[in-house]
């Protein structure tokens, strides 16, 4: 078990700039959540998958944001003519639903910078 | 809608004493899932406790333990013995038992010890 991890860890990208992360999962974890956290905050939901099936999408995600999982394994987040305020640290965290319950674990994080 | 607050931005302990960070949260469900995350400086949310609402008992982790109040929703986190590296930010999160498994967060409580 390698724990989940997150690539870059760092982005810094000019305005109107495209930018995509990727997130890998526990190996074994069916479950994968996208979490956006400023400074000082706690993290805001995003979007969550089970397996390759995008189940929930918040409210936070605007149409410049698009994720994927294509074969329920890693995951991608785009996000499209960025702009100021998406800088922040976007996390990734992944389970196993099992007997009902199931516990998030996160990666490091992918701190964006847009300048 | 389910809200987590987390009345102290800032907390300070003595290394090796006693410490307890409250949470207090809104909901109208019956059955759910209560945690505490820690965040060290730079580096990835790590699980500290869950507790699930239909049990009575406490929940407990060597040096970290619960005070579960279910009638007061409150849920506050105790850390006996604080040692140094126990310095982070900790987040109360809150989730429902049905098919939306998102986590709602509190802002964080910064605990800092002083050796």
């Amino acid at each position: 078990d390698t724990g989940v991890s997150q690539d870059p860890r760092h982005k810094i990208t000019k305005r109107g700039q495209n930018v995509t992360f990727r997130c890998d999962p526990i190996s074994e974890h069916n479950r994968l959540y996208w979490y956006r956290q400023t400074l000082g905050q706690g993290p805001e939901f995003l979007t969550y998958f089970q397996n390759e099936a995008q189940l929930e999408k918040s409210r936070l995600l605007s149409d410049r944001f698009s994720a994927e999982r294509p074969k329920g394994s890693f995951s991608t987040l785009e996000i499209q003519h960025t702009e100021q305020g998406d800088s922040a640290m976007y996390l990734c965290a992944s389970s196993l639903m099992r007997g009902g319950t199931d516990t998030q674990y996160f990666g490091p994080g992918t701190r964006l910078t847009v300048l | 809608a389910q809200t987590v607050t987390q009345s102290q931005p800032e907390m300070s302990v003595q290394e090796a004493e006693t410490v307890t960070l409250s949470c207090t949260y809104d909901t109208s469900e019956s059955d759910y899932y209560l945690f505490w995350y820690k965040q060290p400086p730079s580096r990835q949310m790590i699980l500290v406790i869950r507790q699930e609402a239909y049990k009575q008992q406490n929940a407990t982790e060597n040096r970290f333990s619960v005070n579960f109040q279910k009638a007061a929703k409150s849920f506050s986190l105790k850390i006996s013995d604080s040692q140094l590296g126990d310095a982070a930010m900790y987040f109360c999160a809150y989730r429902r038992l049905d098919s939306n498994y998102q986590l709602i967060w509190g802002a964080g409580t910064k605990l800092i010890i002083k050796p």
